[in-house]
């Protein structure tokens, strides 16, 4: 089967600016997550999303960061505007229920100059 | 509220040697351990994990792990390194119960192995 697909694989922008990454889950998977994993760091869950509906935002800084996940399938997180803080790699993961394994992406590395 | 802490951020040992990484953990309700493995440049990767039942849960690639409730620890083991196993290696917990989800993980331990 096919894996978690993310893209872009890497993206370099400026402070300020804005930018959004997106993923498309394993075919039939119901939840999908969105981890910032800091260089050094373990990833940090930022959304969890069952099909289009979010079950845990605690940890999105809502202020710059959104997340949607339109007719249950695909998502896609944005940032705006974006602080040199943020550079990180951005992982997308999914799994066919709650209660069942994560399968991660390879991400997207972001870089803010 | 769940945490993870990994003891060594970085372990070094020769192949063929026995691999160690340490993970404790706190949790206020029985928790669900999993261990992860990230390669440069890709994503996470599940080696095991613990639900329920057998303390000693055995992973891909010779890995395994056992579950010391009095310890609050689940360390990861393999007999024999291989030049392969070099990665990061990410312990995490979760709530448990029904969920997977909402996964706590450690700051990681990158494993060298020396010819």
């Amino acid at each position: 089967e096919a894996g978690v697909a993310q893209s872009p694989r890497y993206k370099i922008i400026e402070k300020r600016q804005s930018v959004a990454f997106w993923c498309n889950p394993i075919s039939g998977h119901a939840t999908l997550y969105w981890y910032q994993q800091i260089l050094g760091q373990g990833p940090k869950l930022l959304i969890q999303f069952q099909n289009n509906g979010v079950v845990d935002d605690s940890q999105l800084p809502k202020d710059r960061f959104s997340a949607e996940r339109l007719k249950g399938v695909d998502s896609t997180l944005k940032i705006q505007p974006a602080k040199l803080e943020d550079s990180a790699v951005y992982l997308c993961a999914s799994s066919l229920v709650d209660n069942q394994p994560q399968h991660f992406g390879d991400g997207t590395r972001l870089s803010i100059l | 509220a769940q945490s993870v802490t990994q003891l060594g951020s970085h372990v070094s040992v020769s192949e063929g040697a026995l691999v160690l990484l340490r993970c404790n953990y706190s949790s206020s309700v029985p928790p669900y351990l999993f261990w992860y493995v990230q390669y440069p440049n890709q994503g996470l990767q599940l080696l095991l994990k613990y639900t329920t039942g057998a303390t000693l849960v055995k992973g891909i690639n010779g890995f395994e792990a056992e579950f010391k409730k009095s310890e609050t620890s689940f360390h990861l083991t393999k007999p024999s390194a291989h030049m392969s196993d070099a990665a990061e290696y990410f312990c995490a917990v979760s709530a448990g119960g029904t969920s997977y989800g909402k996964l706590t993980f450690g700051q990681g331990t990158i494993l060298t192995v020396h010819p």
